[in-house]
Parts: structure tokens; sequence; C-alpha cells
């Protein structure tokens, strides 16, 4: 039993530069999530999906976009990445919003 | 604003001590306080997790204790081990409602030392 996977573990982009991190449940979540994590910031919400083909925005939507592809995988894109999007990105799922999440192991983003 | 409120940033502890973590928050409406662990280059974890309808619940050497009037809620790490040496996050989230995900605290990185 997997859990969550997310790919890739580790990236470095160049300023202005896309990427798509991503994300898979296997365990028959409706809920998934994405977090960044800074230093002294703790976790914030960036965007989130209560159930398949619904997305929502967290608490720092700014230079980020997902899709719920379907109900075991949700992706990040950065479109035009900044340094400021340097972070270790987490992706959690849950049964249901706001209780039990799983987390995967994170993708940590260096942007030079 | 929903906002969990957590102290101390950092927490350094003797082997065998109590390690303390508290949380505040100011959403009346939160009725789901779970705590999260999180070793380096992993992602947190569910420790324990308590509901306003208690004071307290105990699992092993954790308890949650939880102040409604005060809204605030703590860990409380009994005999701290080394291997507790982590992240700890604290949460809130409105179950009632639905659909509204998991506010974290800013973490609390404890250090436990021989």
């Amino acid at each position: 039993n997997a859990g969550v996977t997310q790919t890739p573990k580790f990236q470095v982009l160049k300023t202005g530069q896309s990427m798509t991190l991503q994300c898979a449940q296997d365990m028959n979540h409706n809920s998934m999530y994405w977090y960044r994590q800074d230093p002294g910031m703790g976790l914030r919400l960036i965007y989130y999906s209560a159930s398949e083909g619904t997305t929502d925005k967290g608490e720092v939507p700014n230079g980020y976009n997902v899709s719920r592809l379907n109900k075991r995988e949700f992706s990040l894109r950065l479109e035009s990445a900044a340094p400021s999007q340097t972070s270790v990105y987490f992706c959690a799922s849950s049964v249901g919003t706001g209780k039990g999440y799983t987390f995967g192991s994170g993708t940590r983003l260096t942007v030079v | 604003q929903q906002q969990v409120k957590q102290s101390p940033q950092s927490l350094i502890v003797q082997k065998g001590g109590i390690s303390i973590i508290n949380c505040a928050y100011e959403n009346t409406a939160f009725d789901y306080f779970p705590w999260y662990q999180q070793f380096p280059g992993k992602g947190p974890a569910l420790l324990i997790a308590i509901r306003p309808d208690v004071s307290e619940k105990k699992e092993g050497r954790f308890t949650i204790s939880f102040n409604k009037s005060a809204k605030q809620f703590s860990l409380h790490i009994m005999d701290s081990q080394p291997g507790d040496s982590a992240t700890y996050f604290c949460a809130a989230s409105d179950q009632y409602s639905g659909n509204t995900p998991l506010v974290f605290g800013k973490g609390t990185r404890l250090s436990v030392i021989a």
C-alpha cells in the first residue's frame, strides 16, 4: 500500500521555467491537497480538491494552478517559476475534507 | 481569518522530561483538533486527535488537553525520548459544516537530549 506518492522528489528550476508536480493516492480518498512548507511558516495550503471535479484556492494560490485529473491524481503546476516558490511541497489526501490527512514525502523545489 | 497559533517555536527537553506544546484558536466553529509529527525529510503524520466534547485524550506517552472556554489545546509528551525529536504541528478544522481543510499552526521543533 503506497499511500500518497509524489514525483519528483527534488527539482531545480530556473526563473521563468514551468513544471508540474505530480501526486497520486491509492486509498480511494475523496479529498486532496497541496501545501507548501517554508521555515518558520508551517504548512500553508495552496489549493485543494474536496472531491473529484472540484478545486478551490487555499491561503497562497498565486502563481500556481491545479488539476484534479481523476479521483487518484492531483497535480500542481507552476507556470513561470519564481525564487519565492522555492519550498518543500507536500501533497495530502483524506477521506473527507479536513480530517485524517495522509501526506506524501514531499518535493523539494529550488528556483534559481 | 481562521488561525491556529502555536508555541513555542522550538523546545529542548531532557530525556525523561515532559514536553509541552500549546495551541490557541479563534474560530469557535472548529470541532476537530489533530496533532501531526514530522521527521526530517518526511511528510507529517497524524499523531493524535481530539474533539471538543472531551477535555483530554491519551495515547501512550502522548496526551492532548483541551480547554474549550479558553480556546486552547496542548500536546504533552511524557517521558520524552530522543526518538521523539521532530517537528510537531497542531491543526484544526470545522467538521460539522464540512469541506473545510485543516488549518495548521506554524510548528514546534522539539529536540530531546540525553
